[in-house]
């Protein structure tokens, strides 16, 4: 099980870019959640994903969106990239079930993204 | 404004002795809560969860305690390992889809 994988691994950009990070969830997982998180911070939620909706969205401008495909890989897009937007993504999967998508995230190892 | 608050940014333990990882938190509708591990250049790892109607959960060597009064949760790593040095997360959600984490307390355990 190769668990979940995220591509690419680093990227570079120039402000005003836009970048597209994709996300393949577990086997058997359902459910995609991104993560943004900036040197020295913890994770901070940007949206879920489950049966090609959005289904909650946390605290982030309309420059962050996403989808998510039948097969259920996932991806980010960010619009207009600021300075401020360089983080690590981080992508997570779940089973769909009660509760299971809190004890049962896998997190993918990330993507670092640098603007410039 | 940070909801969840982990105010050791690091801690250095003896390998053998305890570890004990602290968590505040201020929005009273937090239900549930989470202890992530997370290595260099790996996505955090699911170590333990509490939910708000008890006070304790064991998994092994980790115990996480919740006192829901003060609004603090602790992580305690018995006995520690060199293994065990990593970034712990304190996590938690409020019956939501959303998880909440802190900034994290890196674990040295010293041989």
């Amino acid at each position: 099980d190769a668990g979940v994988t995220q591509s690419p691994t680093h990227l570079i950009k120039t402000r005003g870019q836009q970048v597209t990070l994709r996300c393949s969830p577990k086997s058997g997982h359902d459910t995609v959640s991104w993560y943004q998180q900036a040197l020295g911070q913890g994770p901070q939620f940007i949206f879920q994903y489950y049966e090609e909706e959005e289904r909650q969205r946390g605290n982030f401008p309309d420059r962050f969106s996403g989808h998510q495909f039948p097969n259920y890989s996932s991806e980010l897009n960010v619009n207009a990239l600021l300075l401020g937007d360089s983080a690590l993504y981080l992508c997570a999967s779940s089973p769909e079930g009660a509760g299971a998508w809190r004890d049962e995230q896998f997190f993918g190892p990330g993507t670092r993204l640098t603007v410039l | 404004d940070q909801q969840v608050k982990q105010n050791s940014p690091s801690l250095s333990v003896q390998e053998g002795r305890i570890s004990i990882l602290n968590c505040d938190y201020t929005n009273s509708m937090f239900d549930y809560f989470l202890w992530y591990k997370k290595y260099p250049a790996e996505g955090p790892t699911f170590l333990i969860s509490i939910s708000s109607i008890k006070d304790k959960n064991e998994d092994g060597r980790f115990t996480v305690f919740l006192n829901k009064s003060a609004k603090h949760l602790s992580l305690h790593i018995v006995p520690s390992q060199p293994g065990d040095s990593a970034v712990y997360f304190c996590a938690a959600s409020a019956g939501s889809y959303q998880l909440t984490f802190g900034k994290g307390t890196k674990l040295s355990v010293i041989p």
